[in-house]
């Protein structure tokens, strides 16, 4: 049971338009949750996350939108460069303790894609 | 630069080889570090959570005693994936996470198992 899922595998943007990635969570325990970019071959890389006491958090052309009643965020990458070519997995931690308190669950990803 | 080291970056081996993958934390400890592997076109799927001077937690289905962890000290994680076989083939990733439960996991850039 996919408890963060991305439900587009894939996503074509024109350079210097927006990019919307969309991410839906079903585990209402989630107080956390992470944006990494991951290239291929590479390990992931931390993007931007958010508190679950938020709604929106911004860092330069990166913005995620958090909708708690939905169980949905989303990550706006505006203006889209071709670098931003990447694949995309949101990932959302539980509220815990110890170790568990780390641990997180990862959507399967979007590729983006940013055409020239 | 990387706060995770992972190495090495690929293996090709035959089948019945035991492959050891080393996951050092640069620069911080980490007493808790995590093994990811992905499949192609997948998510990350947490295989285990590695804890410095005590046995590792494994998710449900990953077979202990085929990737065996052993959390030496506080900046260095191994997984040794025994008697691989074609079915191992894989991509292995392991992260630790940041000093606080607020803070990202950082990812080491993963290891491609190949199993011939």
């Amino acid at each position: 049971d996919q408890q963060v899922k991305q439900n587009s595998p894939s996503l074509s943007v024109q350079e210097g338009r927006i990019s919307i990635l969309n991410c839906d969570y079903t585990n209402s325990m989630f107080d956390y949750f992470l944006w990494y970019k991951k290239y291929p071959a590479e390990g992931p890389t931390f993007l931007i996350s958010i508190s679950s006491i938020k709604d929106k958090n911004e860092d330069g052309r990166f913005t995620v939108f958090l909708n708690k009643s939905a169980k949905h965020l989303s990550l706006h990458i505006v203006p889209s460069q071709p670098g931003d070519s990447a694949v995309y997995f949101c990932a959302a931690r539980e509220v815990g303790s110890g170790a568990g308190s780390y641990q997180l669950t990862f959507g399967k990803g979007t590729k983006l894609s940013v055409i020239p | 630069g990387a706060v995770v080291s992972q190495h090495p970056s690929w293996v090709i081996c035959k089948s019945g080889t035991s492959v050891k993958i080393e996951c050092r934390s640069l620069d911080f400890q980490a007493t808790t570090m995590f093994w990811y592997r992905q499949f192609p076109k997948q998510s990350l799927m947490l295989m285990a959570t590695s804890n410095e001077g005590s046995k590792a937690t494994y998710e449900q289905g990953v077979e202990k005693d085929k990737f065996l962890i052993n959390h030496a000290s506080l900046t260095l994680s191994t997984l040794t994936v025994t008697s691989a076989h074609p079915e191992d083939s894989s991509f292995y990733i392991c992260s630790a996470p940041g000093h606080h439960s607020n803070q990202p996991q950082h990812f080491g850039d993963g290891t491609r198992l190949s199993i011939l």
